[in-house]
């Protein structure tokens, strides 16, 4: 949506690393969230991020986080052509209901 | 594992026509969500329901409505479809406890609905 933004597409080459990035805009944003959704399928979260941190691994995923900027990455290393997949950048605010706000998705394209 | 199942996985209707969609979701999960994605675009947040109370509204027409059962599946009944309601609809899942501590939705793989 209006609030997260994220380029559309990203095509890299298997083996490499990718890296996804977003933007926000509400500052009161309490968690962001990495969602993957594969063809014909729902949405899977890979990943969350609390806005008190800058940073967090989880194997061949990193995220990162710059507040002042309101700028999330995901990294992901070793790119695999079974990571060709939408990657949804989302935020949500702590004390409602914690509903996603997602961006409109970037396309990652792994070619031999 | 049990997922959020959905149903239909795919509708065709005709201007005008009247949709259900339902949803049933993940055992001991309370919470469920729908949200609505047209082509290219982002998944946008319709509404929620806790305990079979509506919890949080979004950008849900008026020509939408939906409510949560005893057993907690969920439907979501659009009447005098227009073009426009052409979309995914997903629906989500979760447990405010887990809400509460990571945020996290379990998304069902989706309904298309197509309008003619």
């Amino acid at each position: 949506g209006e609030d997260v933004e994220q380029s559309l597409f990203l095509s890299v080459r298997e083996g490499d690393s990718s890296v996804i990035n977003c933007t926000y805009t509400d500052s009161s944003s309490t968690y962001l969230y990495w969602y993957k959704q594969e063809p014909g399928a729902g949405l899977q979260l890979l990943t969350y991020i609390f806005s008190n941190m800058d940073m967090k691994q989880d194997q061949r995923l990193t995220v990162l986080l710059n507040k002042k900027d309101k700028h999330l990455s995901l990294r992901i290393a070793d790119t695999q052509t079974g990571d060709s997949a939408i990657y949804f950048c989302a935020e949500s605010i702590s004390g409602g209901s914690y509903i996603p706000t997602f961006g409109r998705g970037t396309s990652l394209i792994v070619h031999p | 594992a049990a997922g959020v199942i959905q149903s239909p996985r795919h509708l065709i209707k005709e201007k005008r026509e009247t949709a259900t969609l339902k949803c049933y979701p993940i055992p001991r999960h309370d919470t469920v969500y729908w949200y609505q994605q047209g082509p290219g675009q982002d998944p946008q947040f319709l509404i929620s329901f806790y305990e079979k109370m509506q919890s949080d509204k979004g950008s849900i027409p008026d020509r939408f409505s939906a409510q949560q059962f005893s057993d907690y599946h969920s439907e979501l009944n659009m009447s005098s479809l227009e073009l426009g309601d052409s979309a995914l609809y997903f629906c989500a899942s979760s447990s405010p406890l887990r809400a509460r501590n990571t945020g996290e939705l379990f998304f069902g793989e989706g309904s298309r609905l197509t309008v003619l």
